[in-house]
């Protein structure tokens, strides 16, 4: 039978305006951690990534901040435009045991940027 | 990226038959994995190898064989396909010189539908 998926998180704005995208990752022990955009019909695309000594990450247009503390990560785009209306996927690396060096994704978030 | 690219792009088959999923990479990386993703699952790790002798099972390896041939090709198989292993295909490429960060570049996808 047909199965039903599960609705992912759905962010809308305009264009010009900044978009907060948040995710909460699973394993304190995760070292390092990515952001990727998937269009429609294509393969994930790594936007930025920061390592677990930081706190924040500058990169084009986007900054990635992340809170060990509470274990959450989040991506600001400025300025959002058309273009990167996607679904957005965080992803965490874990740091030993059997999970070393394997990335682990968040569900992802749709954004939807309207002219 | 077009570093990595998948064949076939679209499949539509049957239960029951045997379908290979074929990537290739000019990035040279060692690092080659194959994931699954359905709406709302996020990507799941079906196999990974991280280099031309080492192949291990993901989360989800049940159903599914792998074959690396080369570094630069990583094949996946459904020995006997059923309408469950229906979804979206990723190979991605990852580097061990790039100090644990273990970034993964996606090819394309595949879509496959099994009827």
């Amino acid at each position: 039978g047909e199965s039903v998926g599960l609705h992912l998180p759905t962010l809308s704005v305009q264009e010009g305006d900044n978009s907060i995208i948040n995710c909460a990752y699973s394993n304190s022990a995760s070292d390092y951690f990515i952001w990727y955009k998937q269009e429609s019909g294509k393969g994930p695309q790594f936007i930025i990534d920061i390592r677990s000594n930081m706190d924040k990450r500058q990169g084009q247009r986007v900054t990635v901040l992340l809170n060990k503390t509470v274990k959450h990560l989040s991506l600001q785009i400025a300025a959002t435009q058309p273009g990167d209306s996607a679904v957005y996927f965080c992803a965490e690396k874990g740091a030993g045991g059997t999970s070393y060096g394997k990335l682990t994704f968040g569900q992802g978030t749709i954004l939807t940027v309207h002219p | 990226d077009a570093d990595v690219t998948q064949t076939p792009r679209n499949r539509i088959t049957k239960t029951g038959k045997r379908i290979m999923l074929e990537c290739s990479q000019t990035k040279g990386h060692d690092r080659m994995y194959w994931y699954r993703q359905d709406p709302g699952l996020g990507l799941r790790l079906i196999y990974y190898s991280f280099d031309v002798k080492d192949i291990n099972k993901g989360e989800i390896s049940d159903g599914y064989s792998v074959s690396r041939q080369a570094q630069a090709k990583f094949s996946l198989s459904l020995e006997s396909a059923i309408p469950n292993q229906t979804a979206l295909y990723f190979c991605a490429t990852s580097d061990t010189a790039s100090g644990g960060h273990n970034t993964q570049y996606f090819g394309p996808g595949t879509r496959l539908t099994v009827l």
